[in-house]
């Protein structure tokens, strides 16, 4: 069964630190995407990657930078967690033929508490 | 600028009944468009997606959805819900060749 795997389903971490957010998918898809969830305010995007190397800003960025070392594998780094970066983080991939019209699989989620 | 409606936040339904949701887009082309379903501390699982053809699309778990061109209308549908389908469910379009706008999701309560 094809899936995409994020390392963690629960994350504490104290104010200022490092924290990194791992994403590994095997279905050899070319995109993969950052958004974070939280309540009210629905997904919103925070930096997607459509080849190995190559990243772009969403529409939340500030606060977080990303890796993708190879094609497999996004990570989403917190470079000082703060407690406003306390959310439910999901990655997701899709390929890139076909034009999007294949949609995205999602991992199960990250969700990370800030304190 | 291309955007995506659920008019509900939250729906209830008694167990056994019917349903819709709602899902309106606003894009200037044909769109691919896409229902998920996301269960409570969980990822978000495709439904089902229209990108051409049959303006009925079938999904996984007994769910439908009707595109309607003249109403920029994706509405999802299920003749019976079942308790196991309370969740949040998001309409998304498909705006480029990677991107999608999401709705803001429709919570489904079931009454027992």
């Amino acid at each position: 069964d094809v899936k995409v795997t994020q390392s963690s389903r629960y994350l504490v971490k104290r104010t200022g630190e490092k924290v990194f957010l791992e994403c590994v998918q095997d279905m050899d898809h070319e995109n993969m995407f950052w958004y974070r969830q939280d309540p009210g305010l629905g997904l919103r995007l925070i930096y997607f990657s459509y080849d190995v190397k190559m990243k772009e800003k969403g529409d939340i960025p500030e606060g977080y930078s990303v890796s993708r070392e190879k094609k497999e594998r996004f990570s989403l780094i917190l470079e000082s967690a703060s407690t406003n970066q306390t959310s439910m983080y999901l990655c997701a991939s899709s390929p890139s033929t076909g034009g999007n019209r294949y949609g995205y699989t999602f991992g199960s989620g990250t969700r990370l508490t800030v304190v | 600028a291309q955007s995506v409606t659920q008019p509900d936040i939250h729906i209830t339904v008694s167990e056994g009944a019917s349903l819709e949701l709602r899902c309106n887009y606003s894009y200037g082309a044909t769109p691919y468009l896409f229902w998920y379903v996301q269960s409570p501390g969980q990822g978000l699982q495709l439904l089902l997606k229209y990108f051409s053809g049959d303006t009925l699309v079938q999904g996984i778990k007994g769910f439908e959805a009707e595109f309607k061109r003249s109403q920029s209308s994706f509405n999802l549908r299920k003749p019976s819900v079942h308790w196991s389908d309370a969740a949040e469910y998001f309409c998304a379009v498909s705006v480029n060749n990677y991107q999608l706008i999401w709705g803001a999701g429709t919570k489904l309560i079931i009454k027992p």
